[in-house]
């Protein structure tokens, strides 16, 4: 069975410009978490998607944003980039109460 | 006070030993316990799960959790230097919702 399954593994930008994260869930996975784990900190919770709905997101700002798909898989989208976005973005997708995480996306904001 | 409080380390132990990681919360409500391993830049792997109050014990493995005290351990024993990590504990009040995580402890096993 496939894990969960992130793209790019690895993203530079500028500061001001847009990133757009992506995640596939394992198969048969309806819901999808976002994280983001800043250095040297632990894991933040962002958004929380099941069934192609936003059922909660942390305290974050609004520019960052996202989306579920119909095949359940999910994209990340922060807007006007920070250098404090610099960050490990992780997703995971949720059987019953255990959630499986993917491997991340590195953000770099120069 | 932070909602879950864990041990930053980092933790150093010799290959062999028992190791003792802990987590304490303060919202009475979590009932679903984990924890994860996490490797240098990778995404964290669960290692243990447990619903409520009890042990569980998966190899080397044995994961505790006494929600009369608010407290979960982790307790690794024959500590193999392949252990070295960041370990997580996470916690969810209800089914599905949100998670929250510990800051981690960095475990190094010397060999």
């Amino acid at each position: 069975e496939a894990g969960v399954t992130q793209s790019p593994t690895h993203l530079i930008k500028t500061r001001g410009q847009q990133a757009t994260l992506r995640c596939s869930p394992i198969s048969g996975h309806t819901s999808v978490y976002w994280y983001q784990q800043a250095l040297g900190l632990g894991l933040q919770f962002l958004l929380w998607y099941d069934e192609g709905e936003e059922r909660n997101r942390g305290n974050f700002p609004p520019r960052f944003s996202g989306r579920q798909f119909p095949n359940y898989s999910s994209e990340l989208n922060v807007n006007a980039l920070e250098l404090e976005d610099s960050a490990l973005y992780l997703c995971a997708s949720r059987s019953r109460d255990e959630q499986f995480f993917g491997p991340g996306t590195r953000l770099t904001v120069l | 006070q932070k909602e879950v409080e864990q041990d930053p380390g980092p933790l150093s132990v010799p290959e062999g030993a028992i190791v003792s990681l802990n987590c304490t919360y303060s919202n009475s409500a979590f009932q679903y316990f984990m924890w994860y391993r996490q490797y240098s830049r990778k995404g964290p792997e669960l290692l243990m799960y447990t619903y409520s109050s009890g042990n569980k014990e998966d190899g080397r493995f044995t994961a505790q959790v006494d929600k009369s005290s608010k407290y979960i351990s982790l307790f690794i024993r024959d500590s193999q230097p392949s252990d070295s990590a960041t370990y997580l504990c996470a916690m969810s009040a209800d089914y599905g919702q949100n998670f929250v995580f510990g800051p981690g402890t960095r475990l190094s096993v010397l060999p």
